[in-house]
């Protein structure tokens, strides 16, 4: 079965910090995606890669970054965390050729 | 224009009862096209491709009309286990596998 690991199903962060949401996948895939997922919005991308270090702007990267250092580990990063980047964070990985992308359990992110 | 659009409903329908949802595209370039299914609190998960020729799978069947550029997804016999939120996913079009999520439907079966 293919496995989608979030570092952490819930974080509290200050407004100001350097906050690191790490996603890991054990299947060898070459698209990993980063999305945020709010009421009454959806899930937005905020960032794509496609290959280890390899990254396409979604959506909505702005307060965002990205590290892919290795296949299996897709990295997002807030820099300077801010109130209305509270959200769900879902990680998730493809083959290449869009196909079915399984998701991480998401981490609910809470910014004070 | 939102690059997917879904009806957020909610759709409450009774047991046994047949519904469908819509799901508009606005790129005309994309080539794939998928129906998830998402509970709550939980993560999405796929519930079916969308192939051009349309697609069963059970009491669940996707419709693609490129012309209209719209997905459907019928589902017959509803059963309160169908309950959930029914994502629309597409591919961008831009020769990436990037995927971009309708915000969803969401279905209340009640007995």
């Amino acid at each position: 079965d293919v496995k989608v690991t979030q570092s952490s199903r819930y974080l509290v962060k200050r407004t100001g910090e350097k906050v690191f949401l790490e996603c890991v996948q054990d299947m060898d895939h070459e698209n990993m995606f980063w999305y945020r997922q709010d009421p009454g919005l959806g899930l937005r991308l905020i960032y794509f890669s496609y290959d280890v270090k390899m990254k396409e702007k979604g959506d909505i990267p702005e307060g965002y970054s990205v590290s892919r250092e290795k296949k299996e580990r897709f990295s997002l990063i807030l820099e300077s965390a801010s109130t209305n980047q509270t959200s769900m964070y879902l990680c998730a990985s493809s083959l290449r050729q869009p196909t079915e992308a399984f998701f991480g359990q998401g981490t609910r992110l809470t910014v004070v | 224009r939102k690059e997917v659009e879904q009806d957020p409903g909610p759709f409450n329908v009774p047991e046994g009862a047949t519904v469908a949802f819509n799901c508009t595209y606005s790129n005309s370039a994309s080539q794939s096209f998928f129906w998830y299914r998402q509970d709550c609190r939980k993560e999405p998960k796929l519930l079916m491709s969308v192939y051009s020729s349309g697609n069963e799978d059970g009491r669940f069947t996707a419709q693609l009309n490129r012309a209209s550029q719209y997905i459907s997804l019928l589902i017959r016999d509803s059963k309160l286990s169908d309950s959930a939120t029914y994502l629309c996913v597409v591919n961008t079009g831009d020769n990436t596998d990037k995927l971009i999520f309708g915000t969803g439907t969401r279905l209340q079966v009640f007995p």
